[in-house]
């Protein structure tokens, strides 16, 4: 069975620090990977996603994470935040095929500081 | 297009009346997914279709909850009778397993619903 782990349920930085939100995921196989953002009364976003081929991933406003297999995580990383970057987000994975079911972690709140 | 699209935004209800929550998934998607988010249980995948066929209900939390998709456009999610443990942010997901974005889902906006 496949589970997502996401350490820390607050996590806060000084605007222009950077930005570091863990997940580590459980599966038997490889799986697809992503990270969503839902900004306050919004649904959510996708930031980025990890299926196959370069494990470093690129996403959206300057958000990037890097998919590590030995060490079952896949880390989103921005290096300088930004106060609009406060937001909750979530990392999921699902199956590399067959029923397009996410498993979602419990969310982190990114507080970015002045 | 359009994006997914929810309604109503808000719901106000006293317990033991029947809520339903719509939704229009983006037009060509396949996958329909509704979910509900709480403080404290987070985000729950509630039931998921597929070409409009109930796939997996098994987070559907009680009998008071069913959900439909009479076709490929629309969908609702249905509570009868509501209860005050059923507040919560409904969202919608729709999903197009021919595209090669690999499984992404795309989400609505969600229905706030409140029962008092």
């Amino acid at each position: 069975a496949q589970s997502v782990t996401q350490l820390g349920s607050h996590v806060s930085v000084s605007e222009g620090a950077l930005v570091l939100l863990r997940c580590n995921y459980s599966s038997s196989v490889p799986p697809y990977l992503f990270w969503y953002v839902q900004y306050p009364n919004q649904g959510l976003q996708l930031l980025l996603k990890y299926t196959t081929g370069a494990t470093l991933v690129k996403g959206i406003n300057g958000f990037e994470a890097e998919f590590k297999k030995s060490e079952t995580s896949f880390h989103l990383t921005k290096p300088s935040a930004h106060m609009s970057d406060a937001a909750e987000y979530f990392c999921a994975v699902s199956p590399p095929s067959g029923t397009y079911k996410y498993i979602f972690g419990t969310g982190t709140r990114l507080k970015v500081l002045a | 297009d359009a994006g997914v699209i929810q309604s109503p935004r808000h719901e106000v209800t006293e317990m033991g009346q029947e809520v339903t929550l719509r939704c229009k998934p983006i037009s060509g998607h396949d996958y329909l997914f509704w979910y509900r988010q709480t403080m404290m249980r987070g985000l729950e995948l509630l039931i998921y279709f597929n070409n409009n066929v109930p796939i997996d209900d098994s987070g559907m939390p009680e009998d008071r909850f069913s959900a439909k998709m009479p076709n490929a456009s629309f969908s609702t999610l249905k509570i009868q009778p509501s209860e005050p443990r059923d507040s919560a942010v409904y969202f919608c997901a729709s999903s197009d397993s021919w595209d090669s974005s690999y499984n992404e889902q795309f989400f609505g906006p969600g229905t706030r619903l409140t029962v008092l």
